[in-house]
């Protein structure tokens, strides 16, 4: 399996513009998340979904964020219009089913390291 | 809602030696899972590890394993035989269902 794929990999914008951030799970997994990771607050959970329903958007910081997954193997994440502030690293993971007691792993993509000027 | 405390915000090892990382939780969940991902200086997030709450026996990986005391909510890893390429960030992380918590991490450098 070639794992979660996320695409770009490297983005810069300007303040203002919009930013869209793409993400494809492992084959297989239902359930899938996006991450912000800063140096001062660490790894965010911005939202996820279970079988492409978003579940709990309480970590999207502002309307600015929107996320979809119109099917079971492809998601993004949208910022407009992008601020300063928005400059992270994004992950998007996955995993399969909850299976034995606590659940299952999470898969991470390779992250988007976005950066707004 | 789940907490994950990591209290050593760095660490140093020398080669070769094991080393432990230290991390408690607070959930009032009686159904839970314990995990620990690396991520080293490239920025993958790389799983290295889990304990589910009604495990009995600690896991191990490898190198690795999960010193699990549920009555002290605590999950460290420990890392045996350190070696250059585990200098990395490590975090531990706890779940409500699918829904994980992460601690703020231990950077971790291994001296040679």
């Amino acid at each position: 399996d070639a794992g979660v794929i996320q695409s770009p990999r490297h983005e810069v914008t300007e303040m203002g513009q919009e930013v869209t951030l793409r993400c494809k799970p492992i084959s297989g997994h239902d359930y899938l998340f996006w991450y912000r990771q800063t140096m001062m607050r660490g790894l965010e959970l911005l939202i996820y979904f279970n079988n492409n329903v978003p579940i709990d958007d309480s970590g999207m910081p502002e309307d600015r964020f929107s996320a979809k997954m119109p099917n079971a193997s492809f998601s993004t994440l949208k910022i407009q219009p992008s601020e300063p502030r928005d400059s992270a690293v994004y992950f998007c993971a996955s995993s399969p089913p909850v299976g034995l007691a606590g659940g299952s792993e999470q898969y991470f993509g390779p992250g988007t390291r976005l950066t707004v000027t | 809602a789940q907490k994950i405390t990591q209290t050593q915000p760095g660490m140093f090892v020398q080669e070769k030696e094991a080393v432990t990382l230290d991390c408690t939780y607070d959930t009032s969940d009686q159904s839970y899972g314990l995990f620990w991902y690396k991520q080293p200086s490239s920025g993958e997030m790389i799983f290295l590890i889990y304990q589910g709450s009604y495990d009995e026996q600690n896991a191990t990986e490898g190198r690795y394993s999960l010193n699990f005391q549920k009555a002290r909510k605590s999950a460290n890893l420990v890392i045996s035989a350190s070696q250059l390429g585990d200098s990395a960030m490590y975090f531990c992380a706890t779940n409500n269902f699918n829904k994980f918590y992460f601690g703020s991490g231990t950077k971790l450098n291994v001296k040679p």
